[in-house]
């Protein structure tokens, strides 16, 4: 099993710019998260999925933040324009159909996003 | 407290136990985890414990859950340079499928 795959690994992009991160959730995994990471607040969720339908966006930080997964093994999160503030590291994570209650997240290796 | 708290960083030696601290928000909370983050890495799960266990052993982790004082703590025996990463608890509450992360625990190990 491939794990969690992000793409791309590293972003360096201008101010105002249009960013967007992607990511495959494990084969047979129902939901999907997407986490932002910064020295500063830590581990943010930002948006999940159950079923490819967001479920609860309350994280996402402004209307410049949007994500969509348009089917069970892709999903993007988009920053337009982005600004220097959303420079972090982008963590996306999947659970696998079933899993009972222990709801394990798998994680990504994550996007290191740089907005200069 | 309204966050998942944790000490920000703890220094040991190889071969010492290392006892990382968590204290979190909802005495109802189904599941508690530990993950790993090593660097330039994302979240590996470590191990996980229901809320109605006081105790659970895995190799050389044990992690203990006290519910009336919503304390969680993981302990490594025979700490090795490579346990040196960042370690976060997290809690599931009731009900919901997401996860509140506290802000991690930088664990240094020296030879």
């Amino acid at each position: 099993d491939a794990g969690v795959i992000q793409s791309p690994r590293h972003e360096v992009t201008e101010m105002g710019q249009e960013v967007t991160l992607r990511c495959k959730p494990i084969s047979g995994h129902n939901s999907l998260f997407w986490y932002r990471q910064t020295m500063m607040r830590g581990l943010e969720l930002l948006i999940y999925f159950n079923n490819n339908v967001p479920i609860d966006d309350s994280g996402m930080p402004e209307d410049r933040f949007s994500a969509k997964m348009p089917n069970a093994s892709f999903s993007t999160l988009k920053i337009q324009p982005s600004e220097p503030r959303d420079s972090a590291v982008y963590f996306c994570a999947s659970i696998p159909r079933a899993s009972g209650n222990r709801d394990t997240q798998y994680f990504g290796p994550g996007t290191r996003l740089t907005v200069l | 407290g309204e966050d998942v708290e944790q000490s920000l960083f703890l220094s040991v030696r190889e071969g010492d136990s290392s006892v990382i601290n968590c204290t979190y928000t909802d005495s109802s909370s189904t599941y508690l985890y530990w993950y790993k983050q090593e660097p330039g890495a994302g979240l590996q799960l470590l191990t996980y414990i229901f809320s109605n266990m006081d105790m659970k052993q895995d190799q050389r982790l044990t992690v203990l859950l006290n519910k009336k004082d919503k304390h969680l703590s993981l302990r490594i025996a025979d700490t090795q340079t490579g346990d040196s990463a960042i370690y976060f608890c997290a809690e599931r509450w009731s009900g919901y499928s997401t996860l509140t992360f506290g802000k991690g625990t930088m664990l240094l190990v020296s030879p």
